[in-house]
């Protein structure tokens, strides 16, 4: 069962703008992780922020992280045509006797045109 | 850099045939899982192995599919008889290890096979 709903479900922007994308999920976590995936492609984990921690950034992506709304939001700066792909949030949930699993997103799919 | 590799990257076949696909993780990864990719959609969990023992196999339809990780490496999915709504992208990922302070570990995803039933 997928627990992450991205918001929004597509997203057109032009080069040099910065784009936003938010998860909100159901139960609480341990930590939430973004990936990328190019069409037709795997997946690309991009950052994991922990349950801890209400910021984070690498390079061009900032993530937040608000567990009392169970949501968080990567921010991409400055885009490029390159960015282009659908962008996937992913919690973790338990499984067997000590095992995580992940619960991913519908995905939000960026258009970045330059 | 050490990748996950999936072979077919893509299959048709007719209905009521079976399927095989077949994943070979990063060298150490101790954690194996197969998901579903429908179009439009975000990956769904189908297996999650540790090792060569399954960990959780709650999404998968084990009246037509199955996996295996025999010597707890490489893993073949199986799909008999493959049915229209099975067309999907099935994709492998891998990670260090499931237990644990684990959750943390990222995980490694293949290039995946995109499978097509007709």
């Amino acid at each position: 069962s997928q627990q992450g709903e991205e918001d929004p479900q597509a997203l057109s922007i032009q080069e040099g703008e910065n784009a936003t994308m938010n998860c909100s999920y159901k139960t609480s976590i341990n930590n939430l992780q973004w990936y990328r995936q190019n069409s037709g492609r795997g997946l690309v984990h991009l950052i994991l922020i922990r349950s801890n921690e209400r910021e984070k950034h690498s390079g061009r992506l900032r993530v937040t992280l608000d567990t009392s709304k169970k949501s968080s939001s990567l921010l991409i700066t400055a885009s490029r045509a390159a960015d282009t792909a659908s962008y996937f949030c992913a919690t973790d949930r338990s499984v067997g006797n000590s095992g995580y699993a992940l619960n991913f997103g519908k995905g939000t799919s960026l258009l970045v045109t330059p | 850099e050490a990748e996950v590799a999936q072979s077919p990257r893509y299959k048709i076949t007719e209905k009521s045939q079976a399927v095989a696909f077949w994943c070979d993780p990063i060298s150490g990864h101790a954690t194996l899982y197969w998901y579903r990719q429908i179009l439009g959609q975000g990956p769904e969990l189908l297996v999650q192995f540790q090792d060569e023992s399954v960990v959780d196999d709650s999404q998968l339809p084990k009246d037509r599919f199955s996996a295996e990780r025999l010597k707890g490496v490489d893993s073949t999915l199986k799909i008999q008889p493959a049915e229209l709504g099975d067309s999907a992208m099935y994709l492998c990922a891998s990670s260090w290890t499931s237990g644990g302070l684990s959750s943390y570990n990222e995980q490694f995803f293949g290039p995946g096979t995109r499978l097509t039933v007709l």
